[in-house]
């Protein structure tokens, strides 16, 4: 059974760093890429980026780029979400999503991390 | 980037049909997916590839693109259909989703 496990729910303040993770399972980690969803408090879904994990090959949406990265484990089969410096305006679910090919549908997603960023 | 626009809203009476647009330029040249996201929950693909059904997706779905427009068709409306729908294509390695559509079961 494929599944994709997503990190508990995180109260930071602004400035702080935080990294989420999504440990998957049930399929060959290297064989699909991973993609990472932004949805804000009651709006609707954004993609912020994907990873190749079997090559780290990463591509993020430019309004997020600088801000945040994204990376693999291969030897956990465990792809994560980071930020050195968190904003207010991060705070949303962030959801981790499989796909086989770079611009495939998502087939498969993680139940979502809900990140808040308050002062 | 590429806009896709999606109507704020539809309603169906119960085991009537739904149709969900989804507006692009010239869409029928690229792949559309629909997901399904109830509330509290995560996404589901419910259409691929414009008219892929996923295994364990109801035959009641099923999706179209032509032209400017691509659509997802839900045949006998359940109530269990209300939810979000969002459609996505993928343009320049970049996903794109639209703002989304909250189905509403009368």
């Amino acid at each position: 059974e494929v599944r994709l496990v997503q990190s508990g729910p995180e109260m930071k303040k602004p400035g702080e760093s935080l990294r989420i993770s999504c440990q998957t399972s049930g399929y060959i980690f290297p064989n699909y890429w991973i993609s990472w969803v932004r949805q804000l408090p009651g709006k609707g879904l954004e993609w912020v980026g994907k990873i190749d994990p079997s090559d780290s090959y990463v591509n993020i949406r430019p309004f997020f780029r600088g801000h945040l990265t994204i990376s693999t484990d291969k030897s956990t089969d465990t792809a994560y979400l980071q930020w050195t410096s968190l904003r207010a305006s991060d705070t949303a679910m962030y959801y981790c999503a499989r796909q086989q090919y770079a611009n495939s549908p998502s087939d498969y997603w993680g139940q979502g991390t809900l990140i808040t960023v308050a002062s | 980037s590429y806009d896709l626009t999606q109507p704020l809203a539809v309603s169906v009476a119960l085991g009537q049909t739904a149709r969900i647009t989804c507006g692009g330029n010239n869409i029928e040249n690229r792949n559309v997916h629909w997901y399904q996201q109830r509330p509290g929950q995560a996404p589901v693909l419910v259409i691929f590839k414009d008219t892929q059904r996923p295994s364990g997706i109801p035959e009641r779905f099923s999706g179209s693109n032509s032209g400017n427009t691509a659509t997802l068709t839900i045949t006998t409306a359940q109530v269990g259909d209300e939810a979000d729908y969002y459609c996505q294509v993928w343009d320049d390695n970049s996903g794109e989703f639209g703002g989304g559509t909250k189905l509403t079961v009368l």
